[in-house]
């Protein structure tokens, strides 16, 4: 099993500008979220989903928004990004419901935005 | 989970020393206490985790501890190696601490 991917690994985006973060997991876990991770703020939780069309916020969920068609994939959508979205995303699904269970991380994608 | 407050924010231990980190949260109905590890550069990873039907969890040379009544839990190392410096989370559920930088000096 690949766990959970994240694409890509680095991007730099200009101000305005939109993009899309993937991730997917093959581990048929009905849970996935995204967090963003800031120096000595840790991890925030962005969105999650519990499992196939259900989505809801956490706690920082402006200026992104997520889908979750399919059990594999939860993409995280920027639709005009802001230098306040320079951060570490990490995409994250656990096999438990959400509250319950071992978090699986991907490898982050680090995003600039100048 | 609603807040979690992670202290010390860093840390710095002798080789052999034991670390200690430790978390308060505020919502009555949670049940699991997971802390996880991220080495510089890398991805957070689960290390050990505890429910609230239980105290005290351990594993080789890391134990959690949990006191509902006071909703805190703690993270305890012993024999703390070079290998254990990185930053460690713990977690309420989806909510988690700010985290502690471990510094384990040879």
């Amino acid at each position: 099993n690949a766990g959970v991917t994240q694409t890509p690994k680095f991007q730099v985006l200009k101000t305005g500008q939109s993009m899309t973060l993937q991730c997917a997991q093959d581990m048929n876990h009905e849970y996935m979220s995204w967090y963003r991770q800031d120096p000595g703020m840790g991890l925030r939780l962005i969105h999650y989903s519990v499992g196939a069309g259900i989505t809801d916020q956490g706690e920082v969920p402006n200026g992104y928004n997520v889908s979750r068609s399919t059990t594999e994939d939860f993409p995280l959508r920027l639709l005009s990004a802001a230098p306040s979205q320079t951060s570490v995303y990490f995409c994250a699904s656990s096999y438990r419901e959400r509250v319950a269970g071992e978090l699986f991380f991907g490898e982050g994608s680090r995003l600039t935005v100048l | 989970g609603e807040n979690v407050e992670q202290h010390p924010s860093t840390l710095s231990v002798q080789e052999g020393d034991s670390a200690v980190i430790k978390c308060t949260y505020s919502d009555s109905a949670s049940n699991y206490f997971p802390w996880y590890k991220q080495e510089l550069g890398k991805r957070p990873q689960l290390i050990i985790d505890i429910r609230s039907n239980v105290g005290e969890k351990k594993d080789q040379r890391i134990a959690v501890t949990l006191n509902k009544t006071a909703k805190h839990f703690s993270l305890h190392i012993t024999e703390t190696q070079p290998e254990d410096s990185a930053v460690y989370f713990c977690a309420d559920g989806l909510t988690f601490g700010s985290g502690t930088r471990l510094q384990v000096q040879p």
